[in-house]
This record gives structure tokens, C-alpha cells and sequence, in this order.
């Protein structure tokens, strides 16, 4: 069975500074890593995937993420935290490409200080 | 245009009622899903559909009975409404063979009293 873990229930940085969301997961096969923010009485939307290929995945917002099959780690990275990132950050895990489950970590809150 | 519809958006009804939470993709999505999101904000799958095809029940109260006419639609129809079913209800689609990320809807907030 797969599972993800999110280790922070909080993250709180001043704008400008880097931002780093962590998460750790477990599968049998190969991991298919998806990253999802969450604003405040919305749904969730895509940041980024890792499922084949470079272990630093860019994506949206100017958020990256790096794989590592040794730590089974998929942090998330932002170089200069933005107010605007504010927000809850989730963490997700499928096993491998015939696994119909897509497995959420308990989400990160993200508190970006003027 | 909306690529995962739900709805409605909200939905508050008394203990004991039945309701339905309609949902579309028009992405051509093979796996739609259901997930529930509690007041934790813990996001947990309920079903999860591949072709018309029930693969993924978790462990849901058979009160929770989803139904998919076709590949774009996904409803859940919840009887004898209980005081803990009160959480945000999205559905989501994806093409897991092809690597997709899943598309959620923007949530259906239940409230039962």
C-alpha cells in the first residue's frame, strides 16, 4: 500500500525568503509524485509531477520540486516565497502507472510574512 | 470552460435525508474519482472509477452509492444522511496510463444538521 507523509503541519517564512514543503512517501513500485496547492474555499490545483525522467521538476508558480529515490523524498522548493503563496500545500503519491489510487499527505499550511 | 463540474456547490440538508453531488469532466478522462475532505482538511478516496468501473472502494458506508452512466459523469448519491457526513465532497478525473495529474472539481460543501 502506498502512503505520503508530510511532516510540517506548518511552514512559516518571511517574502523573499525560500520556501521548502517537505514530504516523504512509501510504494511497492514506482512513484508517480504529484505536488497540489489549495487556496481557501477552493479546489485543488496542479503545481507540478514527477513520473519519469530529471529528478528537479519545474512547475507553475516558479515552484520546483527534486525527486530522490534514496531519501523516497519529493520536496517542494519556491526560491523567494511570495504573500501570495499562501496557502495549504498537498503532497500526493500513486504507485506506479496501473494504480488507480492517488494517495494525499495531510497537507502543509504555508505562511508567507510581509 | 469548466473542465471537472460538480455540483452543487453547496448543499445543506437535514439528518436522515437522501442527496445526489452530480459530477462532469469533459477532458476524455478514462478515472474519475471521489474524495472527502474533512474539517482537518485530510483529503481521503472514497471510489475511484476506470471506464465505467468500480476499482477503488475504501472502506465507504454502503450508504455512499456512486454511479457513472458513461466515462464523463460520476455522481454519488449519499442515503440517510448522518451529522459526519458534513465535509467538502470533490471529485476528480485523470488518465493514470497516460501519467496525468487528476483535476479536481471545485468542491461541494455538505452540511448536514
Amino acid at each position: 500500500a502506498q502512503s505520503v507523509a508530510q511532516p510540517e503541519d506548518q511552514v512559516n517564512v518571511a517574502e523573499g525568503n525560500p520556501l521548502t514543503v517537505k514530504c516523504t512517501y512509501s510504494v511497492s513500485g514506482n512513484p508517480y509524485l504529484f505536488w497540489y496547492v489549495q487556496y481557501p474555499n477552493r479546489g485543488l490545483q496542479f503545481l507540478l509531477k514527477y513520473i519519469t525522467g530529471d529528478n528537479l521538476v519545474k512547475g507553475s508558480y516558479g515552484f520546483e520540486a527534486e525527486f530522490n529515490k534514496s531519501q523516497t523524498s519529493f520536496h517542494l522548493k519556491k526560491p523567494s516565497a511570495l504573500v501570495s503563496d499562501s496557502a495549504l500545500y498537498f503532497c500526493a503519491v500513486r504507485d506506479g502507472r496501473n494504480d488507480y489510487k492517488l494517495s494525499f499527505g495531510a497537507g502543509t499550511t504555508v505562511t508567507v510574512r510581509a | 470552460d469548466t473542465a471537472v463540474s460538480q455540483t452543487p456547490k453547496y448543499l445543506v440538508t437535514q439528518m436522515g435525508n437522501d442527496k445526489s453531488i452530480k459530477c462532469e469532466q469533459n477532458l476524455g478522462h478514462d478515472t474519475m474519482y471521489w474524495y472527502k475532505q474533512d474539517s482537518k482538511k485530510f483529503l481521503k478516496i472514497m471510489f475511484s472509477y476506470n471506464n465505467k468501473e468500480l476499482i477503488i472502494n475504501e472502506t465507504v458506508p454502503n450508504r455512499f452509492s456512486p454511479k457513472s452512466p458513461d466515462k464523463a459523469h460520476l455522481n454519488l448519491h449519499i442515503n440517510s444522511l448522518e451529522l459526519g457526513d458534513s465535509a467538502v465532497y470533490f471529485c476528480a478525473s485523470s488518465h493514470p496510463e497516460r501519467g496525468t495529474e487528476a483535476f479536481f472539481g471545485q468542491g461541494t460543501r455538505l452540511t448536514v444538521v
